[in-house]
């Protein structure tokens, strides 16, 4: 199974409040885990990769922050959300580097800060 | 930025023609893969083309891939309405993936 389980499936929040989103996944084990953030309207924008237990690598600058407790949990969170923090979420996983590394995604998580 | 580039940004076709969508990317790959997105859902994978392959097909779905202008097309053939859905292209560097911005299909029945 490549299930991935994202939660909550949408999300409303004030300004300066905190954010946890969870992903979990089904499956081969020791998977890459990545976190995306899509705009409305727009491409995704990598956040977040993990290639193993408390291996987090960030692409961009920002007041999010990621762990991986577990083998098959990805955590996204922000000590204080921001108005641009709004967006589609999307978790997803690979089976690693070679030829046929593809990505399985989430069913996503829609954020928006008020 | 590492992203890929997809125009037209926005295609509407009339259900049965072709449609016709590039990408442009920036750096060397190892492969370049398409994926399609439901409107509000996440991303399925369509194909993926190596970077010593320069065409694949899968059913209705053709992709081209040029190294040497880092571009890469997919086609696909005798639309359906079905077909309605934003698609990606995407490039893999080391463990991170980079996509493109997108190109959103409308087909019309």
């Amino acid at each position: 199974s490549q299930t991935i389980h994202q939660w909550p499936a949408t999300l409303v929040q004030p300004v300066g409040s905190p954010l946890s989103l969870e992903c979990t996944v089904e499956g081969t084990s020791n998977p890459n885990l990545y976190w995306y953030r899509q705009a409305a309207g727009r491409g995704l924008q990598l956040l977040f990769y993990s290639v193993g237990i408390g291996q987090i690598s960030s692409e961009v600058p920002q007041n999010l922050s990621a762990s991986r407790p577990q083998d098959r949990q990805f955590i996204l969170s922000s000590k204080k959300l921001l108005l641009s923090d709004s967006g589609f979420y999307l978790c997803a996983r690979s089976l690693g580097g070679g030829s046929y590394n593809e990505q399985f995604f989430g069913p996503g998580t829609r954020l928006t800060v008020l | 930025s590492q992203q890929g580039e997809e125009d037209p940004q926005a295609l509407s076709i009339q259900e049965g023609e072709n449609a016709t969508m590039n990408c442009s990317y920036k750096t060397s790959i190892n492969n370049l893969q398409w994926y399609r997105q439901n409107s509000g859902r996440g991303l399925v994978h369509l194909i993926l083309i190596r970077s010593n392959e320069r065409e694949k097909h899968s059913g209705r779905l053709r992709v081209t891939l040029d190294t040497s202008k880092k571009s890469s097309s997919l086609l696909i053939t005798a639309s359906r309405a079905a077909d309605t859905a934003s698609y990606f292209c995407a490039t893999d560097f080391g463990n991170q993936f980079y996509f493109g911005t997108g190109t959103s299909l409308t087909v019309i029945p």
